[in-house]
């Protein structure tokens, strides 16, 4: 069964560092998403993107966090001068068009900012 | 504002005990309502989507059931592999992308 993939599985960056966290969605979706989980919090979504550019993004999503389609299969999130509390699990998601297409979840990189 | 509430928070049964699982939302203009699974240092798993007041969906030990204020997830002989933490989300008004979720409730089957 087709899955969306991610890597690193976890990220170690000092404070101020930049990092870029990577997802391959599965082939045939069209719709990409970024969601975060802090340790013992709700999953919160960050960002949507369609067509080459974000959909919707959330209040947690400001100039600090970027998306990217480099090319055909790869979606990445880049997050500039991180802080101690950008640590979290951070998921990729995608889903197909239609109001009957789930989103589905690779298992998440877990960011650790030192 | 968008809500979507669980409870209990945590659930212990004995293998072949059933119960439920209670989501609670008030999304204005409810476009989905869907059930995940998660386990310890994985994403979340898509089990169902249910869209109707009155609409079943079954899965093997589970079946999700919809209302127009809340959802349950009723699971019937859990073994201990069920144990896990299930998630309900639905879609904000604002489209079908971006998903609220709750908190979740974390089942523990023992045998």
């Amino acid at each position: 069964e087709p899955e969306v993939t991610q890597t690193p599985s976890h990220q170690v960056t000092q404070m101020g560092q930049e990092v870029i966290l990577r997802c391959v969605p599965i082939s045939n979706h069209l719709y990409f998403y970024w969601y975060r989980q802090i340790l013992g919090q709700k999953v919160e979504f960050l960002v949507s993107f369609y067509n080459n550019e974000i959909s919707e993004k959330s209040e947690i999503f400001d100039d600090q966090f970027s998306v990217e389609r480099p090319d055909g299969s790869n979606f990445t999130l880049k997050i500039r001068s991180t802080k101690l509390e950008d640590s979290a699990m951070y998921f990729c998601a995608s889903s197909g068009t239609g109001r009957d297409q789930p989103q589905h979840f690779g298992d998440g990189t877990r960011l650790s900012i030192l | 504002e968008d809500q979507v509430t669980q409870s209990p928070e945590a659930l212990r049964l004995q293998e072949g005990e059933s119960s439920s699982l209670n989501c609670s939302y008030t999304v204005s203009g409810l476009r989905g309502l869907f059930w995940y699974r998660q386990d310890p240092g994985k994403g979340p798993e898509f089990l169902f989507t249910l869209y109707s007041a009155g609409e079943e969906k079954e899965k093997e030990r589970l079946k999700a059931t919809l209302t127009k204020k809340e959802s349950f997830l009723h699971i019937t002989a859990p073994k201990p592999e069920d144990s896990a933490t299930y998630l309900c989300a639905a879609p904000m008004n604002t489209g079908f992308q971006k998903l609220v979720f709750g908190t979740g409730t974390r089942l523990l089957v023992s045998p």
